[in-house]
C-alpha cells in the first residue's frame, strides 16, 4: 500500500533539473508532495487529484497519471534551497477518507 | 489563519515511563487530525488519525494510544515506553473532507527513550 519513490537519493549542481517519481499498486484518488528540511517538519508543496492534471509551484511542478497510478515531481533550474527530502503521499480511491500514506522519501542534495 | 501547536519539542524518557504528547489546532473547526512517527532517516509512518471527537483510527498496533477529547486537540499517549518508541513524532491536520487541502504539520517532538 505504501507508494514507491525513485530515486532514493540524487545529487545535483545548482541550476540542474531533477525528476522524482512516485508509483502505487492501488488506484489513487490523490497525490500529495511535501519537502522536509533536516530536523524540521514536512512542508506541503502541492496536491493533485484524480482527473489527471499537472500543477506548478514556482519552478516546481508535478503531474499525475491516474491510469498508471504514478506521479512525478519536476524541479527545474534547482536552487540550493531545494535541498531536502521529498515525500509523496497517496490517497487511495477505495477509501477517500483523507488518510494518505507516505513513501520512504527521496533525498535531494544541491551543490553550489 | 490556522496554526498548529505541538509540544514538547524534545523529550528524553526512561524505558517503562508514561508518555503524553499534545497537539492543538487553532483557526479551524472539525479538522482531520493525524499522528505520524519518523524514525531517524526514515519515512513517515501513520500511527493514528481522527475525523472527529472521540473517533480514532489506529494504523499500527503498538503500545501507543491516541485520544481526541476536544475538536481541535489530539493527544498521543503510552503507559510504558519501549526503546523502539524513540523517534520524531509529528502531528498534522487537514481540512475535513476537503481533498484540495494538504496536510499542515506541527513542529514535531523528538522523543528519545533511554
Amino acid at each position: 500500500q505504501q507508494p514507491v519513490q525513485s530515486p532514493q537519493a540524487v545529487i545535483l549542481r545548482e541550476g540542474e533539473d531533477a525528476v522524482i517519481n512516485c508509483s502505487s499498486s492501488k488506484a489513487l484518488y490523490s497525490v500529495h508532495w511535501y519537502r522536509q528540511k533536516h530536523g524540521e517538519a514536512p512542508v506541503f508543496l502541492m496536491i493533485l487529484l484524480k482527473g489527471g492534471e499537472q500543477k506548478g509551484h514556482e519552478k516546481i511542478s508535478a503531474s499525475f497519471n491516474e491510469k498508471k497510478q504514478q506521479s512525478s515531481l519536476y524541479l527545474t533550474a534547482s536552487q540550493l534551497s531545494y535541498s531536502g527530502t521529498y515525500f509523496c503521499g497517496t490517497g487511495l480511491l477505495m477509501n477517500r477518507d483523507d488518510k494518505i500514506i507516505f513513501g520512504k522519501g527521496t533525498r535531494l542534495h544541491i551543490l553550489p | 489563519s490556522q496554526t498548529i501547536h505541538q509540544w514538547p519539542a524534545t523529550l528524553v524518557q526512561p524505558v517503562g515511563s508514561p508518555l503524553s504528547l499534545e497537539c492543538t489546532v487553532e483557526g479551524t473547526s472539525n479538522p482531520n487530525l493525524y499522528w505520524y512517527r519518523q524514525a531517524a532517516g526514515r519515512g513517515l509512518q501513520l500511527l493514528f488519525y481522527s475525523v472527529g471527537i472521540g473517533q480514532i483510527s489506529s494504523e499500527v498496533p503498538q503500545n501507543l494510544s491516541a485520544s481526541r477529547p476536544q475538536d481541535r486537540q489530539f493527544i498521543l499517549s503510552s503507559k510504558k515506553l519501549l526503546l523502539s518508541d524513540s523517534g520524531f513524532y509529528l502531528c498534522a491536520w487537514s481540512a475535513h473532507r476537503e481533498a484540495n487541502y494538504g496536510y499542515t504539520f506541527g513542529s514535531g517532538t523528538r522523543l528519545t527513550v533511554v
